[in-house]
């Protein structure tokens, strides 16, 4: 069974700064997606970016980038010049790339990462 | 185009007593997925839904869970005989099956008294 670990239960940024949210996972599986995704206090969750583990090239989306390193088993989100609204819930999710039974299809998610921005 | 829907938006009710959650998917998404989330956690998956049928039960908790979902559009998640564990949000989120990013609702927050 796939695994999703954030180690940062919580983290704070001051306003126009960078931060990093650190996500690991295990698996024994060589195809699959990761995602991050953003939970606000309105809980609706939100997807931030993909990263299809084939691609060698690291995903970006405006101010939002990623680190992937695939022998690491290691999937960093990098929020560029933070803004209020960029205060969440942080959550790494996991999915397999092919269907192989029962799970397959499913998000795995970590525990996530809150994340204050401080004015 | 419009999002996921899901309702009621809360819900509270006394244990013992039957619910039933519902998830109006993005149109076209032939995936469809519910998850539970507790308080302060990450999100369990419950169930997935691949056009009507549900090919994948492996979540669900216990037997007093089950959904069912017709038209391939609209899901219902019932939960018989309610316990206080049972509280949580539950959230429902669709996907083109060829594609891999599943789309969430604002959930449904469950309070079992």
């Amino acid at each position: 069974a796939q695994t999703v670990t954030q180690s940062q239960p919580e983290m704070s940024v001051q306003e126009a700064e960078t931060v990093t949210l650190s996500c690991t996972y295990d698996t024994s599986e060589s195809d699959y997606y990761l995602f991050w995704y953003k939970q606000p206090p309105s809980r609706q969750m939100i997807l931030v970016i993909r990263q299809e583990a084939y691609k060698q090239q690291n995903a970006t989306e405006n101010r939002f980038s990623v680190n992937f390193q695939k022998a690491a088993k290691s999937f960093s989100l990098k929020i560029s010049d933070s803004q209020l609204g960029d205060a969440a819930m942080y959550f790494c999710a996991y999915r397999s790339a092919k269907y192989s039974g029962a799970g397959s299809y499913q998000l795995t998610f970590g525990k996530g990462t809150k994340l204050s921005v401080i004015p | 185009g419009a999002g996921v829907s899901q309702s009621p938006s809360n819900k509270v009710t006394e244990k013992g007593k039957d619910v039933e959650l519902r998830c109006d998917p993005i149109s076209g998404h032939t995936a469809l997925y519910w998850y539970r989330q507790r308080l302060g956690q990450g999100l369990e998956f419950l169930i997935y839904f691949q056009g009507n049928s549900a090919p994948d039960k492996s979540g669900l908790p216990s037997d007093r869970f089950s959904a069912e979902r017709t038209g391939e559009s609209v899901s219902t998640l019932t939960i018989q005989r309610t316990q206080q564990e049972d509280s949580a949000v539950y959230l429902c989120a669709s996907s083109l099956i060829t594609s891999s990013a599943q789309y969430f609702g604002p959930g449904t927050r469950l309070t079992v008294l």
